[in-house]
C-alpha cells in the first residue's frame, strides 16, 4: 500500500473555497485514491475516489494529474460544519479492502 | 435503515478484565473490519474478516480477539493481555466496488479502563 504524505493542519474561513494536496509518490498503476472525513467521536466518512483527471460529486472535486504522484481534493464554500480530519489513501483495486490511515489533515473553519 | 452499530458507545473497564465490543451490520456486506484510533492519530487495524468463519490479524492485533460466525457481527473481545487498551475503537464493513472496496464505519465505542 502507497504511503500518503498531506499536512497535518489547515485553517479557511467560511465561504472559501479549501484544497487539500496530498502526496503519494509510489502509487502503483491499479491503486485508487480515496478521501474520508472524521468528525470528532465519529467514525470516518468517505467522501470521493478517482483514479485519475477530475472526479466531481455533490460534496467535493478531487483533481489527480496525469503523473498521479498527487491529488487534491477541492471543498467548494466551505462552512463551520465542514471542520473535520480528512484523510487521503491509496488502494488497489483488488486487496482485501485494508486501508492506512495517516494522521490526516485537520481542517479548521473559522466564522 | 441499513448501517453499522455498535455497541456500547462508552465503556469502562478495570484492568486484569477482558471486554467485548459488539459489532452488527445489515449492508449485507462480505467484508467487516476493526480500527483502533487513539487522540490524535489515524486509525489502525486491529482484525478484518472477508467472509464468515475466517479473519485475518491487522497491524496490532496483539491482546485483542475475534470471531465471525454470521455475517452480521464481528464482536471485538479486548483482552486482559492488551496493555495499553484505553482508546476509540471502530467496526466498519465493506462491498466491493470498481476501484476498491468503500468502507461504511460504525459510529465507535470509547473504552476507558480505570
Amino acid at each position: 500500500l502507497a504511503k500518503t504524505t498531506q499536512p497535518i493542519s489547515m485553517d479557511s474561513y467560511e465561504g472559501q473555497e479549501v484544497n487539500i494536496t496530498c502526496s503519494h509518490n509510489n502509487i502503483a498503476t491499479n491503486d485508487y485514491i480515496t478521501w474520508y472525513q472524521q468528525f470528532p467521536s465519529q467514525g470516518p466518512r468517505f467522501i470521493i475516489q478517482g483514479y485519475k483527471t477530475k472526479v466531481t460529486n455533490e460534496v467535493a472535486s478531487l483533481f489527480i494529474p496525469a503523473d498521479r504522484k498527487s491529488s487534491t481534493l477541492s471543498l467548494p464554500r466551505v462552512s463551520l460544519s465542514d471542520t473535520a480530519v480528512y484523510y487521503c489513501l491509496v488502494r488497489g483495486s483488488s486487496n482485501t479492502g485494508k486501508l492506512i490511515f495517516g494522521q490526516g489533515t485537520t481542517l479548521q473553519v473559522k466564522p | 435503515d441499513g448501517g453499522i452499530t455498535q455497541s456500547p458507545k462508552y465503556l469502562f473497564r478495570k484492568e486484569g478484565q477482558n471486554v467485548t465490543l459488539s459489532c452488527e451490520q445489515n449492508l449485507n456486506h462480505d467484508a467487516m473490519y476493526w480500527y483502533r484510533q487513539d487522540p490524535g492519530q489515524g486509525l489502525r487495524l486491529i482484525y478484518y474478516s472477508q467472509i464468515v468463519n475466517d479473519f485475518q490479524k491487522g497491524d496490532i492485533a496483539e491482546g485483542y480477539s475475534v470471531s465471525r460466525e454470521k455475517k452480521e457481527s464481528f464482536p471485538l473481545t479486548v483482552t486482559s493481555a492488551q496493555k495499553n487498551p484505553t482508546a476509540f475503537y471502530l467496526c466498519a464493513s465493506s462491498i466491493r466496488r470498481a476501484g476498491g472496496n468503500e468502507q461504511f464505519f460504525g459510529p465507535g465505542t470509547r473504552l476507558t479502563v480505570l
